[in-house]
């Protein structure tokens, strides 16, 4: 079964500084996909990037990025700039895909808290 | 706005009792999926559908049930509720189904069990 590990419960940044979200993850699989959201006070889950496990170079939305190293298994989100308005649980989420229905799911990490500070 | 709907917002019921969860997909998905988010388990997939027919399952119970019809909106049923059933239930959306690169997340139903 596939495993996502986010270490950081809870992260703090100043205001237009970067900061790096650890996403480890767990899975026998040759083909995945890793995903990142972010859920404001609000509820919403706001889709931010994805990372293919063939893609070879790191995906980039905007301010974010994902620092993707396939041997180490992690899928890092990095948020450059940060702004008030980043302060919000972030999720690294893993696709799973079952080859006898070409079904799929997401399964998350227990997500970090990331607070900007002004 | 992800660009899928989720109705209703809030639901408030007693314990013992049914309800609906209703997920309109963005235009042109043909996937839904339903998750599950509560404090202590974390976000949970329940379920997907794909073009009206059931193509993966997650640890949704027996007591609930799910269907997705013709013009490919879904329908999340959870009966004989529990006080532990209480969640914010998402629903979700993809193109297609196995590999995909985008799965956007409708704004979920608060559901609390009294």
């Amino acid at each position: 079964a596939q495993k996502i590990t986010q270490t950081q419960p809870g992260m703090f940044v100043q205001e237009k500084e970067a900061v790096t979200l650890d996403c480890t993850y767990d899975t026998s699989d040759q083909s995945y996909g890793l995903f990142w959201y972010k859920q404001p006070s609000s509820g919403e889950m706001i889709f931010l990037i994805y990372q293919g496990s063939y893609d070879e170079q790191n995906a980039t939305e905007g301010r974010y990025s994902l620092n993707f190293q396939k041997a180490r298994k992690s899928a890092n989100l990095v948020i450059s700039a940060s702004q008030l308005g980043d302060s919000a649980m972030y999720f690294c989420a893993m696709r799973e895909t079952f080859q006898e229905t070409s079904g799929s799911r997401l399964t998350f990490g227990e997500g970090t808290q990331l607070t900007v500070n002004p | 706005d992800s660009g899928v709907t989720q109705t209703p917002k809030h639901l408030i019921t007693a314990t013992g009792q049914r309800v609906t969860l209703r997920c309109s997909p963005r235009s042109g998905d043909l996937s839904v999926y339903w998750y599950q988010q509560s404090l202590d388990q974390g976000l949970q997939f329940l379920i997907q559908y794909y073009n009206g027919e059931e193509r993966a399952k997650g640890n949704i119970l027996e007591r609930f049930s799910a269907q997705q019809f013709p013009d490919l909106h879904s329908e999340l049923n959870l009966s004989s509720l529990e006080l532990g059933d209480s969640a914010l239930y998402f629903c979700a959306s993809s193109v297609r189904t196995g590999e995909y690169n985008e799965q956007f997340f409708g704004p979920g139903t608060r559901l609390t069990v009294l």
